[in-house]
């Protein structure tokens, strides 16, 4: 089946650094998403990938849809305490109803 | 109500209660998915209703049992439970067929504590 590795797992970084989180497939992907994950809350979606090649953004967080379709990236600028969370990425493969891999979650932490 | 909405936010049960776990979408969507997740753990998929038509069942035990009346409310029907079924469970909704076919919103989850 197919599989999604996502690193690093965890990061400490300082506030104001920026931030670089990857997720690489064993198979090819349709669609990248990359969610939010706050504690005893469900993902939010920051970021939709379609197309390879794609480079998006939403504010302070930057996306690319790799262009062998078997990876994607997420970048967030200048951190704030509040983007403490975890980070999954997902993908999708092509089936008919949208059923998506997740990767395992990065755990990002942010000291003031 | 906007997005996707599920409660109760948390429960507590013992393992000879009987209860459910309710999810609500108003995005227009037609695919519903319950996920579970455990502490340490990826998101676990369980169950998938496209066009409110159960289209996959992960291997789930018999003591989950989902219900999709219509397309905007799902439910999961909790019976029997042992304590390692404690997790959050997590609620998603996606459009079928359509450009945004693969994007799933979630909603906030119920946090379930079996004892």
């Amino acid at each position: 089946g197919q599989q999604l590795n996502q690193s690093p797992q965890s990061m400490f970084i300082q506030e104001g650094e920026d931030v670089s989180m990857n997720c690489t497939s064993s198979s090819i992907f349709n669609t990248w998403l990359w969610y939010k994950q706050d504690p005893g809350e469900g993902p939010v979606l920051l970021i939709a990938l379609y197309k390879a090649g794609e480079l998006t953004s939403n504010g302070r967080l930057t996306a690319q849809f790799g262009i062998t379709r078997k990876d994607s990236f997420l970048n967030i600028s200048a951190s704030i305490p509040s983007d403490v969370g975890i980070y999954f990425c997902a993908g999708h493969g092509g089936t008919s109803y949208g059923k998506l891999t997740f990767g395992q979650g990065t755990i990002l932490t942010v000291h003031p | 109500e906007t997005g996707v909405t599920q409660t109760p936010r948390h429960l507590v049960m013992g393992m000879t209660n009987k209860k459910s776990l309710k999810c609500e979408q108003h995005l227009g969507h037609n695919a519903m998915y319950w996920y579970k997740q455990s502490a340490k753990k990826p998101l676990e998929l369980m169950f998938v209703y496209s066009l409110e038509e159960r289209v996959e069942n992960n291997s789930v035990p018999s003591r989950f049992s989902p219900e999709c009346p219509n397309s905007s409310h799902l439910f999961l029907h909790l019976h029997t439970l042992q304590p390692e079924d404690s997790a959050l469970y997590l609620c998603a909704s996606s459009q079928v067929g359509g450009t945004s076919t693969d994007t799933q919103y979630f909603g906030p989850g119920t946090r379930l504590t079996v004892l």
